[in-house]
Formats: structure tokens, sequence, C-alpha cells
């Protein structure tokens, strides 16, 4: 089976331009999430959805970043503007349900410059 | 205080030794409790789930202890192979569901 799927595995962008990373969660899991990872603040959730609906964006840093889930199969999350500070391994996570492990995808290195 | 806290290390062993990491959390709410490992530039990956009882698998044992609110997880043998970085995650329903991980602990073998 395939696992998750994120895109692109590499952005290299300068700031002030609009980045937006791509996730596939795997086929009849309910729960999908977003995290960043530095090297500073560890792993840290920015979003999380059960069954296409945001459930508690509160770990998302501000307004320049959004996220949707427009449908079980696809989700996003976008950086408008880019700042050099969101440089950083953006990782989707998904579940069969919120409370269940959860699988990683190979996750997006974004570099802000 | 973090919610969920780790030695970041790192844990510097010979082949053959026994290492044991812990992770405290703070919300004594917290239901369910996991170890993940993370290669270097690779994602997480899940080692176990650590149950109330305590469990093992192979060279690995996941303990819990409820009242010090922390979870441990202890390498037998230890290969070369077992040279990651080592993750506690802590998730918790009361009210909103929340997921957290530790900054984790880095081993070298």
């Amino acid at each position: 089976d395939a696992g998750v799927i994120q895109s692109p595995r590499h952005e290299v962008t300068e700031m002030g331009q609009e980045v937006t990373l791509r996730c596939k969660p795997i086929s009849g899991h309910n729960s999908l999430f977003w995290y960043r990872q530095t090297m500073m603040r560890g792993l840290e959730l920015l979003i999380y959805f059960n069954n296409n609906v945001p459930i508690d964006d509160s770990g998302m840093p501000e307004d320049r970043f959004s996220a949707k889930m427009p449908n079980a199969s696809f989700s996003t999350l976008k950086i408008q503007p880019s700042e050099p500070r969101d440089s950083a391994v953006y990782f989707c996570a998904s579940s069969l349900w919120a409370e269940e492990t959860q699988y990683f995808g190979p996750g997006t290195r974004l570099l802000v410059l | 205080r973090k919610e969920v806290e780790q030695d970041p290390g790192p844990f510097n062993v010979p082949e053959g030794a026994t290492v044991a990491f812990n992770c405290t959390y703070s919300n004594s709410a917290s239901q369910s409790f996991f170890w993940y490992r993370q290669d270097c530039r690779k994602e997480p990956k899940l080692l176990m789930s650590v149950y109330s009882s305590g469990n093992e698998d192979g060279r690995f044992t996941a303990q819990l202890n409820r009242a010090s609110q922390y979870i441990s997880l202890l390498i037998r043998d230890s290969k070369l192979s077992d040279s990651a970085t080592y993750l506690c995650a802590v998730s918790t329903t009361s009210g909103t569901y929340k997921y957290i991980f530790g900054t984790g602990t880095r081993l070298k073998v």
C-alpha cells in the first residue's frame, strides 16, 4: 500500500513568495495532521483534520499560514508570504482516527531565502 | 514547562549496551503514549505504543508510570542500526484532542 505522499520533497523560494505544500493521506484514514520540525522547536503540530474538517488550528503560527482539505485524499498547507523563519521540514501524517497511530509522509524541506 | 519533555542527549553507547530513555508529560489526563523512531533526514515512524501494563517487542521494552507521569524506553543489546532519534508522543482527549511530541533523544551506538 502507498504511504502518505507529500510534494514537493524540496522547495527553495525567496522571501515574500507563496509556498504550497501538498499531501495525500493513506486511503481510508480519517485524520490528517500537518507538522513543522526544526532543530530548535522539534516537531510541532500545526493543524489537524477529522473527516476533512479542521478541528484544531491553534498551532498555526500566524495568518500567513492556511490549510485546506477539500476531500479525503488531498490537503494543502499554504504560506503566503513566506519568510526565512518558515524554513523547516513540514510533515504530513494520517491516521485511521485521531487517537490512533500516525503515519508520516517523507516531508517537504522548505528553505526560504 | 513543556507538556512533553525528553533529554535531548546524545546518548553514546557501545554495541551490546543497554540504554534507557525517559519522557515526562505534564497533563495527568493524557491517555495514549507512543515511541517513534526518526532516522536522520527521514520521517518519524512508530516504534511501539506504550500500554499501562508495559510491553516488549524483541530488544525494546516500553513502560508507563502514571503516578510519576513518565514513559520509558529500554533498548537491550544495542546495535549500530539502533542509532537514531527517539521521539515520545502523548495524546490527550479532554475537550479537544491533542497529540504532542517530545523533542527527541538522540542515540549513537
